[in-house]
């Protein structure tokens, strides 16, 4: 079910900006590009989300292209405790419910 | 509000017993989600609830798992007879409806079969 394609993981050395890609080529015009991250033995917690403009919050920027065939969730600093797995979902407006894929195990080097 | 609430956090079961687990969403939410969660793999869906009603399971769910949300408060998730098979953390989360809103996840139930 899942409409999205990341890389299964990534490597980032602590402190440095981390870009996490998504591509979703079958998006359509009603869908929202949310992102979620799952720490170690935790739920998964909301990161941020977006439909064609780029979001800036707290934890992360989204940066989505102008097809919006992609997504690049940004990290401007990371840290160790940033280390999980990050997924990236497709929101349709009529059916909204919440479908995982694998996502990307993010590994950050101290 | 404290967030999503799951009871109990672990449980260990022998096959073939039933066991039930429970989800307290946060209170205003109308959406509740179930998901299981084996090694290595993505929150699986399982079904959700808008209020009271049961939108949608997966077409990948046994009979033997049921759920319900009486009074669209908390909910439960059943499981019958239990197999090997079913041992898996079980996450539930809860949102406003709506493709703009933000899941709230609780800490999962992690059930183990013997």
């Amino acid at each position: 079910d899942a409409k999205t394609t990341q890389p299964n993981s990534m490597e980032s050395n602590e402190e440095e900006p981390v870009h996490l890609p998504c591509n979703h080529s079958t998006i359509s015009g009603t869908d929202y590009i949310h992102w979620y991250r799952q720490l170690p033995s935790q739920g998964p917690e909301y990161v941020i989300h977006g439909l064609t403009s780029n979001v800036n919050n707290r934890m992360a920027s989204l940066a989505i292209a102008e097809d919006r065939k992609s997504s690049t969730l940004i990290l401007h600093r990371a840290t160790l405790r940033d280390a999980a797995v990050y997924y990236c979902i497709l929101r349709d407006y009529g059916d909204d419910k919440i479908i995982f894929g694998k996502g990307t195990r993010l590994h950050i080097l101290p | 509000d404290t967030g999503v609430s799951q009871n109990p956090r672990h449980k260990i079961t022998k096959r073939g017993q039933n066991v039930t687990f429970r989800c307290d969403p946060i209170s205003e939410h109308n959406r509740l989600y179930w998901y299981r969660q084996t090694l290595g793999q993505g929150p699986e869906f399982l079904t959700y609830f808008q209020n009271e009603a049961q939108l949608e399971k997966s077409r990948l769910l046994s009979d033997r798992f049921s759920a319900e949300r009486p009074k669209g408060s908390f909910s439960t998730l059943e499981i019958q007879r239990t197999e090997q098979g079913d041992s898996a953390m079980y996450l539930c989360a809860s949102s406003w409806e709506g493709a703009r809103t933000e899941a709230f996840f609780g800490q999962g139930t992690r059930l183990t079969v013997v």
